[in-house]
């Protein structure tokens, strides 16, 4: 599976949209994007994932660029519930891999009043 | 749905003793996934099963630890003996199917392991 850089620490302002970028620069045409959230003491938790498209759901969006090189995660309007530290992994898709997912160091995201 | 149920929640064991960590899936998954925590070594992949069958355990750090999923609503997780550094948060976790790439995993609460 292809390798994530991400920065370790983020600050956002509450109500104010988070961004969070994930360079994947060696991905295969065939890994996907995926980006879980883990809030301290609890489980990781799944937010959103994509292949090629831009992708949004209830809880995030998520955007890759053209090259599908490098992503970023935004969270529209940033709570203080959303303070956490946020993985993306990029991992193959299919053959014996699948479901195998390999956690980074993520990003700490802080979210302040 | 009760979500992934992991137990206990908390244990604190001394050194050499068996240590039992026990995990029942999200009813109608069919994998299941093993993870240890630790602020050194962040998130590890242990071991997981497919349909009941382990796939890949090259994650497990060494005999001493094991792992079974006997049906499909229950997996356990032993280390004998323990020793203080498998002290961690130990996670499972389980998913539904085996789409390809669109498969997403539910972790559990975790169980904190404190080795004395």
């Amino acid at each position: 599976d292809a390798k994530t850089t991400q920065p370790t620490s983020m600050d956002c302002a509450e109500g104010r949209a988070a961004n969070l970028p994930c360079n994947h620069s060696t991905i295969s045409g065939n890994e996907y994007v995926y980006w879980y959230r883990q809030i301290h003491s609890q489980g990781p938790q799944y937010i959103i994932h994509g292949l090629k498209n831009n992708e949004t759901n209830e809880m995030a969006s998520l955007i890759i660029t053209e090259d599908r090189k490098s992503s970023t995660l935004i969270l529209p309007h940033a709570t203080l519930r959303d303070t956490a530290v946020y993985y993306c992994i990029v991992r193959v898709a299919g053959g014996t891999s699948y479901g195998k997912l390999t956690f980074g160091q993520g990003t700490i995201l802080t979210v302040h009043p | 749905d009760a979500g992934v149920i992991q137990s206990p929640r908390h244990e604190v064991t001394e050194m050499g003793q068996e240590v039992t960590l026990r995990c029942k899936p999200i009813s109608g998954h069919n994998s299941l996934f093993w993870y240890r925590q630790t602020m050194m070594r962040g998130l590890e992949l242990l071991i997981y099963f497919n349909n009941n069958v382990p796939i890949d355990d090259s994650g497990m750090p060494e005999d001493r630890f094991s792992a079974k999923m006997p049906n499909a609503s229950f997996s356990t997780l032993k280390i004998q003996p323990s020793e203080p550094r498998d002290s961690a948060v130990y996670f499972c976790a389980s998913l539904h199917g085996f789409r390809t790439g669109t498969d997403t995993q539910y972790f559990g609460p975790g169980t904190r392991l404190t080795v004395l």
